[in-house]
């Protein structure tokens, strides 16, 4: 089965600063996706970025980057030029291709952002 | 588009009762997944629906069960309710493909007494 670890359960940075999230996973398979999603203190989940198992190339979006380390099974999450509005828990979760909308998370980063 | 709506937003219960909560997932998708939010468990899968039809399922008792409609709305049912089933249910849709992102609903928290 596989498994989604996030081993900071609270991190915290200043305003325009950057900070890294970590996540390790476990499987056995090949073909997967990995996520971050953001659950800003109003409780919708939003995707921040999303990574596909077979592309080596780190995925990228706006201020958000990813560390995708395959052999390693790890997965973190850079935050450049943090913002107030980056406060929130930040999940990362697997998806395996042939499990089509079955997320497993992990156990979440709650991220602090100071002024 | 409207994103996807979830009713009701809040529900109190008491233990032995029923509850039905539903998920309208945004126009055009087919998929709705359904998940359980508590402090101690996290994030868990409880099924997903694709076409009215159960496509996948997480490790849930038969207690929790869900259907979709032809309109691909989803409801999710818990039967005998526990104190333990107390938690934030969340719903997401998507088009249902493997490269397709799933949206998540505000959620419904379910409180049973």
């Amino acid at each position: 089965a596989q498994t989604v670890t996030q081993s900071q359960p609270e991190m915290s940075v200043q305003e325009a600063e950057t900070v890294t999230l970590s996540c390790t996973y476990d499987t056995s398979e090949n073909n997967y996706y990995l996520f971050w999603y953001k659950q800003p203190p109003s409780r919708q989940m939003i995707l921040v970025i999303r990574q596909e198992a077979y592309k080596q190339q780190n995925a990228t979006e706006n201020r958000f980057s990813v560390n995708f380390q395959k052999a390693a099974k790890s997965f973190s999450l850079k935050i450049s030029d943090s913002q107030l509005g980056d406060t929130a828990m930040y999940f990362c979760a697997f998806m395996h291709v042939l499990n089509t909308d079955k997320l497993i998370f992990g156990t979440g980063t709650r991220l602090q952002v100071f002024p | 588009k409207a994103g996807v709506t979830q009713t009701p937003r809040y529900l109190i219960k008491t233990r032995g009762q029923q509850v039905t909560l539903s998920c309208s997932p945004i126009s055009g998708h087919r998929s709705v997944s359904w998940y359980q939010q508590t402090p101690g468990q996290g994030l868990q899968f409880l099924f997903e629906y694709f076409s009215e039809t159960q496509r996948n399922k997480g490790n849930f008792p038969g207690r929790f069960s869900g259907r979709q409609f032809s309109n691909s709305r989803s409801e999710m049912n818990v039967s005998t309710l526990e104190l333990g089933d107390s938690a934030l249910y969340l719903c997401a849709s998507s088009l249902g493909g493997p490269e397709d992102t799933q949206y998540f609903g505000p959620g419904t928290r379910l409180t049973v007494l």
